[in-house]
């Protein structure tokens, strides 16, 4: 069966420092992987997508970037964490090609910059 | 105005109780989402519908596509049916992913 791990659970970050979160998806192939934001009082929001190693897309400009070094991997990253970065993150993945392929999400990161 | 509306924001029910919590959607849609998220954040997927009437368990979602509107209902409601229900829709060509997500309705069921 596939799996999804998301860690941290949860992290505080003073401003201006790095940021790193980390994504693998175990028992499937070429996935479709996204990051979502959730901020407080907010509906999600995607913030990148991926369909293959090396490719991805960013849906809103912000402080933030992503890699896919490897198939099953997502990496969420900061140079300079900003206090608005708060929130609530999540990865999730898809059957990639699949059109209504149902989202299946992580635990997620509770981040909060100080 | 929002793409995606939910209601009610909160909801809160006595054991037993049969639940609806209502979406509506002002666009063109290939899918509408419903997922479940708990107190500690996880979210899961419920159902996936782009016409009809799906159930699983107590659980049952309907869409009508013409009135762009979808209902989950939760017949027999639990405590442990406490959570946050989101809704959420994929544009017609939009990307995989890419849904627009209602803001939630938070459920209490109470013993």
């Amino acid at each position: 069966s596939q799996t999804i791990h998301q860690w941290p659970a949860t992290l505080v970050q003073p401003v201006g420092s790095p940021l790193s979160l980390e994504c693998t998806v175990e028992g499937t192939s070429n996935p479709n992987l996204y990051w979502y934001r959730q901020a407080a009082g907010r509906g999600l929001q995607l913030l990148f997508y991926s369909v293959g190693i090396g490719q991805i897309s960013s849906e809103v400009p912000q402080n933030l970037s992503a890699s896919r070094p490897q198939d099953r991997q997502f990496i969420l990253s900061s140079k300079k964490l900003l206090l608005s970065d708060s929130g609530f993150y999540l990865c999730a993945w898809s059957v990639r090609r699949q059109g209504d392929s149902p989202l299946h999400f992580g635990n997620g990161t509770r981040l909060t910059v100080t | 105005k929002n793409e995606v509306e939910q209601s009610p924001q909160n909801l809160t029910a006595q054991e037993g109780e049969f639940i609806t919590i209502n979406c509506s959607y002002s666009v063109g849609i290939s899918a509408l989402h419903w997922l479940q998220q708990h107190p500690g954040g996880g979210i899961v997927s419920l159902f996936m519908l782009s016409s009809g009437k799906k159930k699983h368990g107590r659980l049952i979602a309907t869409i009508n596509i013409q009135e762009k509107h979808s209902s989950l209902h939760i017949t027999a409601s639990h405590p442990r049916d406490s959570a946050v229900y989101i809704c959420a829709v994929l544009p017609y060509g939009g990307s995989q992913g890419n849904l627009i997500f209602g803001k939630g309705t938070k459920l209490s069921v109470k013993p």
